[in-house]
């Protein structure tokens, strides 16, 4: 079946540590998003990529970094950079660079600093 | 801008009552709306979207949700809530022509009551 996959489901970060979020899709998506999701706050907008390698940052971009080097992948990493990481986090594609059609989630990877 | 505004972030109702999740949006051109449910923990799965082809939008699990222009809203309803139906609800907007990204509302939590 097609889909998103998100890992690991949970990550947990010392102090001053880079971690990488996995996300890929076998959809055959041209968009893939980053959103981050705390309580109360909704889904904010890290990063996005229309194509591949290229990518905009969303609202909330600083202490995160992205790549697109292949269509089917966008990992996230979240820096040393970023005072309070932890927090779910949710990848999102779209068919086309459009937003017209929605999106499709994957299930989330939920970050927490130890 | 487009804008969404969820009103109620909370919404607790009986099992077998009616479920009402407001949702009104701002958008200067003709949007495209969607409502997403997001269950404990997972990501967040389409239950219906509005593309301008009718006004009355029937989803998944027995939700619709009608498109009303002139008050720029795009209300969720079912007719009978079940026990399942507690998740948080989110509606988003795009607005046509080619827009990049769903906004989305800062969501509103369903309760079901036995």
């Amino acid at each position: 079946d097609g889909g998103i996959t998100q890992s690991p489901k949970y990550l947990f970060r010392k102090e001053g540590q880079n971690v990488t979020l996995s996300c890929e899709q076998n959809l055959n998506h041209d968009a893939m998003y980053w959103y981050r999701q705390d309580p109360g706050q909704g889904l904010r907008l890290i990063y996005y990529s229309q194509i591949v390698n290229d990518f905009q940052k969303g609202d909330i971009a600083e202490g995160y970094s992205v790549s697109r080097e292949k269509k089917e992948s966008f990992p996230l990493t979240v820096t040393s950079a970023q005072k309070n990481p932890t927090a779910f986090y949710l990848c999102a594609s779209s068919i086309t660079p459009s937003a017209n059609y929605g999106y499709t989630f994957g299930s989330g990877t939920r970050l927490t600093v130890v | 801008a487009q804008s969404v505004t969820q009103l109620g972030s909370h919404v607790s109702v009986s099992e077998g009552a009616l479920v009402l999740l407001r949702c009104n949006y701002s958008s200067s051109v003709p949007p495209y709306l969607f409502w997403y449910v997001q269950y404990p923990n997972q990501g967040l799965q389409l239950l219906l979207k509005y593309t301008s082809a009718a006004t009355l939008v029937k989803g998944i699990n027995g939700f619709e949700a009608e498109f009303k222009k002139s008050e720029t809203s795009f209300h969720l309803t079912k007719p009978s809530a079940h026990m399942s139906d507690a998740a948080e609800y989110f509606c988003a907007v795009s607005v046509g022509g080619g827009s990049e990204k769903l906004v989305f509302g800062k969501g509103t939590k369903l309760t079901v009551n036995p």
